[in-house]
């Protein structure tokens, strides 16, 4: 099974309120990505966990947290969200092998108002 | 920094017809090159992907792409798409290093493929 889940597929949030989104893999990936993906953008990492150290990108170190509660399980967390953080947002999971492949949930969806 | 360029931002064919997508990479090592699909409310998923070897290599579902160091480039092609191949196509790099298996994605590439 290459699947990797991510729940809620839709999320409406407001502005200034916390938003937190959940993905689940099975395959005893020792890694797993979120990326933010908006329209007629490409895909941008946001962050990664390997095992249990967090890596995040240095331009979007103070808008996302995470967690990894076990290997399974990894979350993004937006503490206030704001406009800008309508999006896509794409979990992905992989061993960290260099040219493994990323194996990736179908998205949650988020809309801030 | 490295970075992928998918210069068409959107492509339309008619079935049955040749298709290519372009990807360019700009990074002075050869890095891991890989293809991924997305199909409408569905995650990204893997066509192929390439290191080394052969400059052509074989996909999923017929496409193949070919690796041109000279270029920098790593296209897409199929020999006869159908109807269901309509979808956003995404090229994408990882180097090797510290951020061992972290993708740098092109912005996507929009098929569609009418009857």
């Amino acid at each position: 099974d290459t699947t990797v889940k991510q729940n809620p597929r839709y999320k409406l949030a407001r502005v200034g309120k916390p938003v937190n989104l959940i993905c689940s893999q099975t395959m005893n990936h020792d890694t797993m990505y979120w990326y933010q993906k908006k329209p007629n953008q490409a895909p941008k990492l946001l962050l990664f966990y390997y095992d249990k150290i967090l890596n995040r990108e240095a331009d979007t170190f103070e808008k996302f947290q995470s967690s990894r509660p076990n290997n399974s399980f990894c979350s993004l967390y937006i503490g206030s969200a704001g406009l800008e953080y309508s999006a896509m947002y794409l979990c992905a999971s992989s061993r960290r092998d260099w040219g493994n492949t990323q194996y990736f949930g179908p998205g949650t969806r988020l809309l801030v108002l | 920094a490295q970075s992928v360029t998918q210069p068409d931002a959107r492509v339309t064919v008619s079935e049955g017809a040749s298709l290519q997508l372009r990807c360019k990479y700009s990074y002075s090592a050869t890095p891991y090159l890989f293809w991924y699909v997305q199909y409408p409310r569905q995650g990204l998923q893997l066509l192929l992907k390439y290191y080394s070897g052969d400059p052509v290599v074989q996909g999923v579902n017929g496409f193949e792409a070919e690796f041109s160091k000279s270029n920098s480039s790593f296209h897409l092609r199929k020999a006869s798409v159908h109807w269901s191949d309509s979808a956003v196509y995404f090229c994408a790099v990882s180097m090797l290093g510290a951020n061992t298996g972290k993708l740098t994605f092109g912005h996507g590439t929009i098929l569609r493929v009418h009857p």
